[in-house]
């Protein structure tokens, strides 16, 4: 299973907004429902930003927001903010019952 | 509030096995619809996903990896483990244990984590 391809790094200033991409196949990001996305700050364990695509887990701020065109998902951060400079995973459910994530996207807020 | 905490060695030697204890509290191992994930993240890289194994005794593997790893539970000390055989210093990485419960296809309840370092 290949790991979904994400861009290394992104940037923005604060209260702009940024969108980080996540390229799969149709046999998992364009397959299912069920693509997720993780915040890490260093030294942390990841935190569930969003699940099933676009879903919010309790007290996850509104500014994160997920979608997905095709094989292709994308993590929109609104509003940027200095905490949210972090690293950002994307994963999703594959076809074989597993699980496959990103490279990983930093994001530096300028 | 369910908590995580991974267990074992600090440091294996090339060709060890390795041996991960995923021990739980706030939460019985075995719950319906339960699943527990262990991912791996070497330093400065992104995360692997290793293994699952369901609260009905199904278990899934890492494709690449299938042939090394072994998950299982112990339900009398609340406790899953995974096991990897020979050891390279390609798998030092920090190891987590992440539960999912209610049938979701997400990480949401996270270990601390810890790292496992492959040196002679």
């Amino acid at each position: 299973q290949s790991a979904l391809i994400q861009p290394a790094s992104v940037s923005g200033s604060p209260g702009q907004s940024i969108t980080i991409s996540c390229a799969g196949t149709s046999s998992d990001v364009g397959g299912y429902d069920y693509v997720s996305w993780y915040q890490q700050h260093p030294g942390e364990a990841p935190k569930l930003l969003i699940y099933d695509v676009s879903k919010w887990p309790s007290g996850v701020s509104t500014r994160f927001s997920g979608s997905r065109s095709g094989n292709t998902a994308s993590l929109t951060i609104s509003g940027l903010q200095a905490e949210d400079e972090a690293d950002y995973y994307c994963s999703s459910y594959t076809r074989s019952a597993t699980w496959v994530f990103g490279g990983g996207t930093k994001l530096t807020v300028l | 509030q369910v908590t995580l905490k991974e267990s074992g060695p600090a440091l294996v030697k090339p060709t060890q096995t390795l041996t991960l204890t995923c021990t739980f509290s706030g939460f019985s191992v075995g719950t319906r619809a339960m699943r527990v994930n262990w991912i791996r993240q070497p330093p400065g890289k992104a995360l692997e996903w290793l293994a699952r194994i369901d609260w009905d005794d199904d278990k899934f593997y890492s494709t690449s990896l299938k042939t090394r790893l072994t998950i299982s539970t112990d339900t009398s000390k609340n406790q899953v483990v995974l096991t990897m055989t020979n050891m390279d210093p390609v798998d030092t990485a920090t190891y987590y244990c992440v539960l999912v419960l209610g049938g979701g296809r997400y990480f949401d309840h996270w270990g601390q984590g810890i790292l496992v370092t492959v040196s002679s």
